[in-house]
């Protein structure tokens, strides 16, 4: 059964500073990795998707690694700032891929 | 370019009623999914659709059903509520399904059931 893992949980950065989030899955049969992003109260914000035969996928401050043999991805934000404060989601595809399997996020606060 | 629209927004239910939520996808979008949101539990698969039919389900009592229309507009519907209800049900459409490209989420449907 695929389980997904984001460490850590939260992270406190000053504005400015780079930062990566992890994200592992136990079951690297998967077809892509999507990572989101959630304010409070809101629905998910798609950030960027990793197909599996792809390495790393960029958008923007926004970097997004994915190694699927050893059941990884990482996100690099560059140059945080306080509006990148949210909760990140990582989700990978199930065996079917017909759902979405979710970490439980990471919850980032930049501070100015 | 119009994103997902979920109805309603926020909605209170008192144990044992039932309750329908409505989700239009991205236009051109076949492929519909549903989610629950939970503090302790984190985010959960209910069902996903493609052109009508239910492709998947995830591990959620018979209470919980869904459809979609002949224009990928999802309902999804529960039955006799309980507390362990209240959450927040998020809806996502894609073109042919998570397994083919990007999922895109509705604002979600805040359900509290008392």
């Amino acid at each position: 059964k695929q389980e997904v893992t984001q460490i850590p949980a939260a992270l406190s950065v000053p504005e400015g500073e780079n930062l990566v989030l992890n994200c592992s899955f136990t079951d690297s049969a998967i077809y892509n990795l999507q990572w989101f992003r959630q304010d409070p109260g809101k629905g998910l914000t798609s950030l960027l998707l990793i197909q599996s035969s792809q390495r790393e996928q960029t958008s923007g401050r926004l970097n997004a690694s994915l190694d699927k043999s050893s059941g990884r991805s990482t996100l690099y934000i560059a140059a945080s700032q306080p509006g990148d404060s949210a909760t990140y989601l990582c989700a990978v595809t199930d065996q079917a891929g017909t759902a979405l399997i979710f970490g439980k996020g990471t919850t980032l606060s930049v501070s100015s | 370019k119009a994103g997902v629209t979920q109805t309603p927004r926020y909605l209170i239910k008192t144990r044992g009623q039932q309750v329908t939520l409505s989700c239009s996808p991205i236009s051109g979008h076949r492929s519909v999914s549903w989610y629950q949101q939970t503090p302790g539990q984190g985010l959960q698969f209910l069902f996903e659709y493609f052109s009508e039919t239910q492709r998947n389900k995830g591990n959620f009592p018979g209470r919980f059903s869904g459809r979609q229309f002949s224009n990928s507009r999802s309902e999804m519907n529960v039955s006799t509520l309980e507390l362990g209800d209240s959450a927040l049900y998020l809806c996502a459409s894609s073109l042919d399904g998570p397994n083919t490209g990007e999922l895109f989420f509705g604002e979600g449907s805040r359900l509290t059931v008392l």
